[in-house]
């Protein structure tokens, strides 16, 4: 079956640093979005990306969708401590567009 | 208003149990669904109803039972609770939305099944 993986695992950073999450897919997306989720919280849709080769930009959050639609980077300039949180990647597939969720990148912002 | 909502938030029982979870939306969607997110906190998708029908019944043990009464809600029944099943269980719901029929997805606060 499809599989959704991303990496890191984890990232500790620095207030202030960047960081970046990726996300591959075994198979060809028909989308990919990305959530958020916050310590004891559920997860929250952020954005998502149809096209090949598209970006978006959501204030210091840049989202890119791979040319062959596998694969997406989450990219977060200069972190802040309300970063912290649990980022997962979904990639929408198939007749009823099921979303397969990736394993996730836990971001520990210190401040 | 929440707009999905699922009770209990947090269920304690022991082995062997039968309990229930409810879920709620008021967002008129069509399409429900059930994910299990593990103590690693992996997230998979259980169940997927649209409009009453079930359409994704991923590799689940069949003590599992989902039910949807209305489109507006979706409720799992687990039957013969095992120390496996503790875990965070979210409801979800979506509408297809553009012509790529992509499905976004919002999601209840969950509910934290403890099985002793």
């Amino acid at each position: 079956g499809q599989q959704v993986m991303q990496i890191p695992q984890y990232q500790h950073v620095q207030e202030g640093e960047d960081f970046t999450t990726y996300c591959n897919s075994s198979t060809t997306l028909s989308n990919i979005q990305w959530y958020k989720q916050r310590p004891g919280g559920h997860p929250v849709f952020l954005i998502q990306l149809v096209k090949s080769g598209e970006v978006k930009k959501q204030k210091r959050l840049t989202f890119q969708f791979g040319e062959a639609k596998k694969n997406s980077s989450l990219h977060i300039t200069a972190t802040q401590t309300t970063d912290v949180g649990t980022y997962f990647c979904a990639g929408g597939s198939g007749g009823y567009q099921k979303v397969t969720f990736g394993t996730g990148t836990k971001l520990q912002v210190i401040p | 208003d929440t707009a999905v909502s699922q009770t209990p938030k947090y269920l304690v029982t022991q082995m062997g149990n039968d309990k229930s979870i409810k879920c709620e939306q008021n967002l008129g969607h069509d399409t429900m669904y059930w994910y299990k997110q593990d103590s690693k906190k992996f997230l998979k998708i259980m169940f997927s109803y649209n409009n009453k029908e079930l359409i994704i019944n991923e590799t689940v043990p069949n003590r599992f039972s989902p039910k949807s009464p209305d489109k507006a809600h979706l409720n799992l029944h687990i039957n013969s609770l095992e120390l496996g099943d503790s875990a965070v269980y979210f409801c979800a719901s979506s509408q297809p939305s553009g012509s790529s029929g992509a499905n976004v997805l919002t999601f209840g606060a969950g509910s934290r099944l403890t099985v002793l």
